[in-house]
């Protein structure tokens, strides 16, 4: 059964600094997607990796992604109010098809 | 491009009661997916279709859910009858189909239906 394990799953920075969310996966994998979640909203699509050794980076986030070890981490670099979100890997395999992680909700605090 | 449009957006129901969400996927994308998200959880996936063929249904809870997708493209989520915790966003998502160069397409989200049941 596939199973994702995010960590930390709750986490609360100062603006300005960095830290990494972590993304474990129990199976082999076809991806590996992260979503944002803003309140009341719904997925936002941020980085899509698709072989072991990817990296992506999107302004202060990057991803990247180990399928040798079945993790994927999304490292925040000089965090900012605006990036305050719910992040959440997702796991893809043609069956099952996409299993999400428990998200990991980020407040950055002034 | 239109996205994926899911309606209701809001729906309050009493425990006991029926009810139905529709979502009309992303036009092309033969896959469309099913999730019921509780308030500060990750998605579960409820159902998968591929066009209007059932993939993966085995996290739906079938005395109670079911879900066809009509002609390959639009799909209904039923609820009946809803209990208290079934309480939650209701996404629909779709997404170009799996093949052997690309893998699965990415998944597009609808803006999701919120069901509270009382």
């Amino acid at each position: 059964e596939l199973k994702v394990e995010q960590n930390p799953l709750f986490l609360s920075m100062q603006e300005g600094k960095n830290y990494t969310i972590y993304c474990n996966y129990s199976t082999t994998s076809d991806r590996l997607y992260w979503y944002r979640q803003d309140p009341g909203k719904s997925l936002e699509s941020l980085f899509v990796l698709l072989s072991n050794g990817a990296v992506k980076q999107e302004g202060r986030l990057m991803a990247s992604l180990d399928t040798k070890a079945r993790l994927s981490t999304l490292h925040i670099t000089a965090a900012v109010h605006d990036l305050s979100a719910t992040y959440f890997c997702a796991v893809v395999r043609i069956i099952p098809a996409m299993r999400f992680g428990a998200g990991t909700r980020l407040t950055v605090k002034p | 491009e239109a996205g994926v449009a899911q309606s209701p957006r809001y729906k309050i129901i009493e425990k006991r009661q029926s009810v139905a969400f529709w979502c009309n996927p992303i036009s092309g994308h033969a896959t469309l997916y099913w999730y019921q998200q509780i308030l500060g959880q990750g998605p579960k996936l409820l159902i998968q279709f591929q066009n209007n063929g059932v993939v993966d249904d085995s996290q739906l809870p079938k005395d109670r859910f079911s879900a066809e997708r009509l002609k390959g493209v639009d799909s209904t989520l039923k609820i009946q009858p809803a209990k208290l915790e079934d309480s939650a966003v209701y996404l629909c998502a779709s997404s170009s189909p799996w093949d052997r160069d690309r893998g699965l397409g990415e998944a597009f989200f609808g803006q999701g239906t919120r069901l509270t049941v009382v």
